[in-house]
C-alpha cells in the first residue's frame, strides 16, 4: 500500500512569492491533516478535512494560507505571499481513524 | 490553554531500558499517541493508549495514567537506530491532536 506523498521535497522561494504544496493521502482514509513543523519542535495543526470539509482550521493564518480537498481524496495548501516566517516543513498526514496519523516525507520550504 | 510536557533530550546507552515522561493538560482526552521521527524524517506512529495501563509492542512500551494526566513510552534493549526524537500527542474532546515539543533520545555506544 502506498504512503502519504507529498510534493514538492524541498522548494526555495524569494519572500512575497506564493507557493502550493500538493498531497495524496492513503486511500480510504477520510480524516487529512495539514501540519507545520519548525525545528526542534513538534508539529502545529494548520488544517483537518473530514473528507472534503474543512473541520478544524483555526490555526490556518487566513490572510496568506488556504487549502482545499478536491473531491475529498488529494489536497492542496497554498501561500500568498510567501514570507520569511514561513520558513518550515510542512507535513500532510492521513487518518483512518482517530487514533494514528500516517504522515507524508513532507515539503521543506525555505523563504528567502 | 492545553500543553503538553517532556523532556527535551535523554541519553541512554546502547542495549540500556529508557523511559521518556509525557504529562499533559488538555480539554478532554480521548487517548494518549507516541510518533518517532528521525532527522529529516517524518513521524511514525508507535503507540495508542486510551485505557489505565501498559501497552507492549515489541521492545517498546506505552503507559498511561488518566488520573495523573501522565504516560510514558518505555524503550528497552536501546539500538543505535533508536536515536530519534519522540512526540507524545493527545486527542482532545475536538478531536484534536495536541502535540508536545519533543524528545530528542541520544544513544551511546
Amino acid at each position: 500500500e502506498a504512503g502519504v506523498v507529498q510534493s514538492p521535497r524541498y522548494k526555495i522561494i524569494e519572500k512575497k512569492q506564493p507557493v502550493a504544496f500538493w498531497c495524496n493521502p492513503i486511500s480510504g482514509h477520510n480524516t487529512l491533516y495539514w501540519y507545520r513543523q519548525n525545528l526542534g519542535q513538534g508539529p502545529e495543526l494548520l488544517i483537518r478535512y473530514e473528507n472534503e470539509e474543512a473541520v478544524d482550521d483555526s490555526q490556518l493564518p487566513k490572510d496568506r494560507f488556504s487549502a482545499e480537498r478536491l473531491k475529498g481524496v488529494d489536497s492542496t495548501l497554498k501561500i500568498q505571499p510567501a514570507e520569511l516566517g514561513d520558513s518550515a516543513v510542512y507535513l500532510c498526514a492521513s487518518s483512518p481513524r482517530d487514533r494514528e496519523a500516517f504522515f507524508g516525507q513532507g515539503t521543506r520550504l525555505t523563504v528567502v | 490553554g492545553q500543553s503538553l510536557e517532556q523532556p527535551s533530550e535523554v541519553t541512554a546507552v546502547e542495549g540500556a531500558i529508557v523511559q521518556i515522561n509525557c504529562t499533559y493538560q488538555t480539554s478532554g482526552f480521548y487517548g494518549l499517541s507516541w510518533y518517532q521521527q528521525h532527522d529529516g524524517g517524518a513521524p511514525t506512529f508507535l503507540s495508542y493508549n486510551a485505557l489505565d495501563g501498559l501497552e507492549e509492542t515489541g521492545r517498546f512500551s506505552s503507559f498511561l495514567s488518566r488520573s495523573d494526566s501522565y504516560g510514558y513510552l518505555l524503550l528497552q534493549e536501546l539500538q543505535m537506530k533508536d536515536s530519534a526524537s519522540y512526540f507524545c500527542a493527545v486527542m482532545d474532546s475536538n478531536y484534536q491532536l495536541i502535540w508536545g515539543a519533543g524528545t530528542k533520545l541520544i544513544i551511546k555506544p
